[in-house]
Parts: C-alpha cells; sequence; structure tokens
C-alpha cells in the first residue's frame, strides 16, 4: 500500500517567520500527493496537489510545497506564517483499493501553532 | 457553489443502538468516500462509492456497519449495535473522478459518541 509520514506531531513558529510541515512517502510508482488543513471542528479543506509537473506546487493561502523525488519528500512551505495559520495538517497518498478505485491514505497530521 | 453537507452534526448514543448519517455529494460528483477520523487510529479510509456500481468495502471495520448510497447521490453510513470503540467523527468526501486526478472535496463530518 501506498503511504506517507509526518514526522512531527507539532510544529512551533513565530507570525512572519517562514514555515515547513514535513511529509514523507512510501510508494510504488508515480505518487498523487495532497495537502489538507483542517480548522477546529471543520472538516478537511484542500491545500494542493502534485501530480505530475514542476516539482513545485502552488496552492491555496499561500501554501506551496515541494516534491523531492531523491528524497521521497512532499514539504509543505510557506514563507511567512500568520496566526491564522494555526490549524492541524494532514499529507495524503492516492491509494488503490478494490473494484478499480482510489482513496486517500492520510498521514497522522501534524499541529501547527504559530504564535503572535 | 454548494459543498458537501453531512447530517446530523453530532450524535450522542447508546452502545448497542444503530445510528445512521448521511452524506449529500457535491452535484456531479461521482466518486463519494467515508472516512472516519478517531483519536487512536487518525483518518481510515471505510467505503468508496463510483456512480450506482456496488461499493467498494474493503476499509469497513467490521460487519456491523454497511453504507449504501441512492440513486447515485445520497449516502448513508448505518452502524448497527454501536460500541464505544466506534466513537468518531466520520467525514464524508466527493470527487470529480475515481482516479482522483481530482481531488476530494470533505464535509464538516458527524461527530459520534457512544456512551
Amino acid at each position: 500500500a501506498q503511504s506517507v509520514a509526518q514526522p512531527e506531531d507539532q510544529v512551533n513558529v513565530a507570525e512572519g517567520n517562514p514555515l515547513t510541515v514535513k511529509c514523507t512517502y512510501s510508494v510504488s510508482g508515480n505518487p498523487y500527493l495532497f495537502w489538507y488543513v483542517q480548522y477546529p471542528n471543520r472538516g478537511l479543506q484542500f491545500l494542493l496537489k502534485y501530480i505530475t509537473g514542476d516539482n513545485l506546487v502552488k496552492g491555496s493561502y499561500g501554501f506551496e510545497a515541494e516534491f523531492n523525488k531523491s528524497q521521497t519528500s512532499f514539504h509543505l512551505k510557506k514563507p511567512s506564517a500568520l496566526v491564522s495559520d494555526s490549524a492541524l495538517y494532514f499529507c495524503a497518498v492516492r491509494d488503490k483499493i478494490e473494484n478499480s478505485g482510489y482513496a486517500l491514505n492520510f498521514g497522522k497530521g501534524t499541529s501547527l501553532l504559530v504564535t503572535p | 457553489g454548494a459543498g458537501v453537507s453531512q447530517s446530523p452534526s453530532n450524535k450522542v448514543t447508546e452502545k448497542g443502538k444503530d445510528v445512521e448519517l448521511r452524506c449529500d455529494p457535491i452535484s456531479g460528483h461521482t466518486a463519494l468516500y467515508w472516512y472516519r477520523q478517531s483519536l487512536g487510529q487518525g483518518l481510515e479510509f471505510l467505503i468508496y462509492f463510483q456512480g450506482n456500481s456496488a461499493p467498494d468495502k474493503s476499509g469497513l471495520p467490521s460487519d456491523r456497519f454497511s453504507a449504501e448510497r441512492t440513486g447515485g447521490s445520497v449516502s448513508t453510513l448505518t452502524i448497527q449495535r454501536t460500541q464505544q470503540e466506534d466513537s468518531a467523527v466520520y467525514l464524508c468526501a466527493s470527487s470529480l473522478a475515481r482516479t482522483l486526478i481530482y481531488e476530494q472535496y470533505f464535509g464538516p463530518g458527524t461527530r459520534l459518541t457512544v456512551t
């Protein structure tokens, strides 16, 4: 099965500083990778995805992620963090399921806290 | 436009009772998914529907769980004889295509508490 790992349970960063939320993947073949964000008591919101093409993917709210095949990583980044970015972030990979379909296999999530 | 909606938003039930959770996907989305989010297990895939086809049940944790999708649209997840370990947030998602070239859109979830 395809899988992703988020090595950090929590990331703390000061407002205005750059942030990085780490994700590594383990797949056979070419991965479809996603980042989602979850605000308190809300569902998951899509941020960005990598399917093919440029290794640097730009997404919502000023976030971007870099696909690195040699390091099997897909880290989420933002040049200047905002307090409102504080949330739970999930990395996910497309995984084959039965009946020729696909579902997302999620990492454990990383809690991002941005302090003023 | 309208997103994925789920009802109820919260459900408290006694152990042993049956519950039904409802999902209304985005219009035109043929693929529909149920996931479960719990503290111990993170986000787990439960079941997948593609249009009117028979669902992929490979993620269901036990035979107490079942789901149906009527008319290729609204879906109901049923948990029979609920147990305390069923307490979790149940998330529904829909997508334009089963290949997931397009992202999944998630509903706000139903928080289930089994007492």
